[in-house]
């Protein structure tokens, strides 16, 4: 079993709708989580961060941490062409930083 | 800040040869990451350093690869010898305890 699970896509989006992304994890005591986007060439950048369970908002985004079922998830709102990507689900346990497959996301005009 | 700067942006090199790439990490962060970056696997943790010290290298392939990391300014990663399977984007992310990485734009490498 792989330490940070991802579904790998591609996840096809009309544009102006919500895709939603899943991450799973298999270490109980990891303690931060975060979501890169990578476009295709590009290195993988920050787009939110969550350290407690619920919910966090930030724009379009918002990100869910659910620890008792070891699971993170990312909503982005009002999908634009330029959300196209891959998405990569990363968990920290103590100071080591894993990253998921990464889910492709394409946003349909 | 200039942020992780990685050298060289690419680098093609023949079976056998060995590879050096390098790392200058972002001033005042204390982790330093190594990851390689392929179709087939995904984004794989190699090594990672706190304070200049090797904490976990369980990633590293094969003892074709070694990583060091001389003080909080620089950090190599050496392929010796290269073979084609090691062809891939190899990052370099620096961060501090608990926060998010910081990455470089990476090197391509390609081996012949």
């Amino acid at each position: 079993q792989k330490e940070v699970e991802q579904n790998s896509g591609p996840l096809s989006v009309p544009e102006g709708a919500i895709a939603s992304l899943n991450c799973t994890y298999s270490d109980r005591g990891s303690q931060s989580f975060f979501w890169y986007r990578q476009y295709s060439g590009k290195s993988p950048e920050l787009i939110m961060s969550i350290y407690s369970n619920g919910d966090k908002e930030d724009g379009r985004f918002t990100a869910q941490l659910n620890k008792a079922s070891q699971y993170v998830s990312l909503l982005i709102r009002d999908s634009q062409p330029s959300d196209s990507a891959t998405y990569l689900c990363a968990v920290n346990s103590w100071g080591k930083l894993q990253f998921g497959a990464g889910t492709q996301v394409v946003v349909t005009p | 800040d200039a942020g992780v700067i990685q050298s060289p942006r690419h680098e093609v090199t023949e079976m056998g040869q060995e590879v050096t790439l390098r790392c200058k990490p972002i001033s005042g962060h204390d982790y330093l990451f190594w990851y390689r970056q392929t179709m087939m696997r995904g984004l794989e943790l190699l090594i990672y350093f706190n304070n200049n010290v090797p904490i976990d290298d369980s990633g590293m392939p094969e003892d074709r690869f070694s990583a060091k990391m001389p003080n909080a300014s620089f950090s190599t990663l050496k392929i010796q010898p290269s073979e084609p399977r090691d062809s891939a984007v190899y990052f370099c992310a620096t961060g501090q305890e608990g926060s998010p990485l910081h990455f470089g734009n990476g090197t391509r490498l390609t081996v012949t």
